[in-house]
């Protein structure tokens, strides 16, 4: 099985921030990798696919670099709306979930 | 707008059954993949099935092969997952979700989800 390690598991920054979050497979995955935001109560939201995929409507601070192993969320300019908890989806094989990323203003 | 409403949870014993369902709006249902995914308390998320727009393909999580039944009624725009032999380990908050249509193993829109206790 795939193991994903998500790092940092908390994040503390300021607005204008910018916040990078980072993923980390235990094998290659290609490109299959997702980044998700989920607030608290609510239902995770899709940022990106595919690595580098923006979902629509997602805003365009938001992006994700890398393949292989090694795999980024950046948040170019953190806003207060951002506090949420990340974390990133493998699905080259199976499915795996990080741990997850709590994200809070500084 | 598209929603995704859960329906069907609740506290159940071990080894009983009990049937989820997900009512879909706000998009043509019988044209995406679907799937069930849950989180158990203060645990991460798993997923746990997949169905295909026109049924054609399901898969399962190991966890839940031979226990639980994935399945959808496109007329009714509901999506449904059967669960039988019920663990205390199936206990979690089930979320149903759509996947998107140019990577069906992404999921870009989930509902509220609904609760599922197995105890006695």
């Amino acid at each position: 099985d795939i193991q994903m390690t998500q790092s940092p598991s908390f994040l503390s920054a300021s607005v204008g921030d910018r916040v990078t979050i980072n993923c980390k497979a235990s094998q290659n995955i290609n490109k299959y990798l997702d980044w998700y935001q989920q607030k608290l109560g609510e239902a995770p939201k899709l940022l990106i696919y595919n690595t580098n995929s923006l979902h629509t409507g997602i805003p365009s601070r938001f992006s994700g670099s890398g393949s292989g192993t090694d795999f980024t969320l950046t948040i170019s300019s953190l806003q207060p709306e951002d506090v949420a908890t990340y974390f990133c989806l493998q699905h080259n094989s199976g499915y795996t979930f990080g741990a997850g990323t709590k994200l809070e203003l500084k | 707008e598209v929603q995704l409403v859960e329906s069907g949870g609740g506290l159940v014993q071990p080894g009983r059954s009990l049937k989820l369902s997900c009512v879909a709006s706000g998009f043509t249902f019988s044209n995406y993949g679907m799937n069930w995914i849950r989180q158990a308390p203060g645990k991460g998320l798993e997923w746990v099935a997949y169905i295909s727009s026109g049924s054609s393909y399901i898969y399962y999580a190991e966890t839940v092969k031979g226990r639980f039944t994935i399945s959808r009624d496109n007329a009714k725009n509901t999506l449904y997952l059967q669960m039988t032999s019920l663990r205390s380990e199936d206990t979690a908050l089930y979320y149903c979700a759509r996947s998107l249509r140019v990577a069906y193993r992404s999921w870009d829109y989930w509902g509220q989800g609904v609760m599922v206790t197995v105890s006695s």
